[in-house]
């Protein structure tokens, strides 16, 4: 079963806006992690905030973590065409790190 | 370093008829993973391997789906007989430590 929701599920922009995109899960957490897919093309990691942060920068990514609302936010500044993915937000379980539970994703399209 | 090697890329078979995945993890990595992917889905755990251990496997149809890892490298994946629900990209991914790493995955059709 899909722990996370992600909102929206699709966003469209131009090249130079950002982007936000949320998750929400539903059971308590060690870690949060953003993930990005291109389009036929394996997972990457972006990103991982742990359960007592409440937010982390690298690079153009800004995530930010509410563990009352149970809820994350991933923010690409200043976004590029080579952005265009699908973006998932993982959790794992306070009983197993290594078992992530992926949200269902957002498609992120940016155009030049 | 060499990704995570899956093959094939691309699989199309009918219904019930037999498939079979393969991964081959980045060297030194303990712990394999088999994800599946349906369209339009975060991908879900099937199998989580330690060396050549189960360490959890609660995701996985056991009545069609198996998965060994026998020498604690490599792995495979099948499924028998096939259903049209199977229909996904099946991704493998290893990790040392905290860091996974994901193979690009396996596309099957099932018709």
């Amino acid at each position: 079963s899909q722990q996370g929701e992600e909102d929206p599920q699709a966003l469209s922009i131009q090249e130079g806006e950002n982007a936000t995109m949320n998750c929400s899960y539903k059971t308590s957490i060690n870690n949060l992690q953003w993930y990005r897919q291109n389009s036929g093309r394996g997972l990457v990691h972006l990103i991982l905030i742990r359960s007592n942060e409440r937010e982390k920068h690298s690079g153009r990514l800004r995530v930010t973590l509410d563990t009352s609302k149970k809820s994350s936010s991933l923010l690409i500044t200043a976004s590029r065409a080579a952005d265009t993915a699908s973006y998932f937000c993982a959790t794992d379980s306070l009983y197993n790190t290594d078992k992530l539970i992926f949200g269902t994703g957002t498609r992120l399209q940016v155009f030049p | 370093e060499a990704g995570v090697a899956q093959s094939p890329r691309y699989k199309i078979i009918e219904k019930r008829q037999s498939v079979a995945f393969w991964c081959n993890p980045i060297s030194g990595h303990a712990t394999l993973y088999w994800y599946q992917q349906i369209l339009g889905q975060g991908p879900k755990l099937l199998i989580q391997f330690q060396n050549n251990g189960v360490v959890d496997d609660s995701q996985l149809p056991k009545d069609r789906f198996s998965a060994e890892r026998l020498k604690g490298v490599d792995s495979t994946l099948k499924i028998q007989p096939a259903k049209l629900e199977d229909s996904a990209v099946y991704l493998c991914a290893s990790s040392h430590l905290t860091d996974k790493y994901f193979g690009a995955g396996t596309r099957l059709s099932v018709l």
